[in-house]
């Protein structure tokens, strides 16, 4: 189970944290992702992280947010800095499962909502 | 980068056969998911692997993928199929999905 906690309002230039508190999966085994929706829009892939120390981002954050996982509670985070209108979405966490190149989403949160505005 | 490109809208008659492509370069070389999404609601995985179906999905989900084209395909379209549909893939160590497309039962 996923469940996604931080989500709220913040003017542009500002900074979130979202996480994530994970049971039934372990984080420090596991490929674990933010995924955006933004209103009315499709979804949209954010960040990845594995091993504790890789990560990935999408060009639109790379820069911007920062991805990580806390080991001793369990949990996935997302530290967003200089958001900008266009970050205000939906922001699901969820388990990127498979071997090879088959990696798909298999486990979801219910998502934390980020508004941008001033 | 690599795109992923979906129709934005199929509409279907209840009972009838659903198909939702998605068009990528070479994504039959890849892995195509497809994730189905009611209004409010996370993304649920529907298809991984190109064909296969996760535990608790119905057998009326079906998928293929070959050169340029996955499809989704649902066979005997219920009015609760009705939802957002999107494909997905993994390059270059990113996930990328397909624009969405809004599947209408009527």
């Amino acid at each position: 189970q996923l469940v996604e906690s931080g989500g709220g309002s913040v003017q542009p230039g500002g900074s979130l944290r979202l996480s994530c508190a994970v049971s039934g999966l372990t984080v420090s085994t596991n490929y674990m992702s933010w995924v955006r929706q933004a209103p009315g829009k499709g979804l949209e892939w954010v960040s990845l992280i594995y091993s504790g120390s890789n990560t990935y981002y999408a060009d639109s954050v790379k820069g911007r947010f920062t991805i990580s996982t806390d080991t001793s509670k369990n949990s996935l985070h997302l530290q967003m800095n200089s958001l900008r209108a266009d970050d205000a979405a939906v922001y699901f966490c969820a388990r990127l499962y498979g071997s090879g190149s088959d990696k798909h989403l298999d486990v979801w949160g219910q998502g934390a909502t980020v508004s941008v505005s001033s | 980068s690599f795109n992923l490109t979906q129709p934005p809208s199929v509409s279907v008659s209840p009972g009838q056969t659903a198909s939702i492509i998605c068009s990528g370069d070479n994504l039959g070389d890849k892995f195509a998911s497809w994730y189905q999404q009611k209004p409010g609601q996370s993304p649920v995985l529907v298809i991984y692997r190109d064909s296969r179906r996760p535990s608790g999905i119905p057998e009326r989900f079906s998928g293929s993928n070959s050169g340029n084209t996955a499809t989704l395909t649902i066979s005997g379209t219920q009015a609760m199929d009705e939802a957002d549909y999107y494909c997905q893939a993994w390059d270059s160590r990113a996930v990328v999905f397909g624009g969405g497309t809004k599947l209408a039962v009527l």
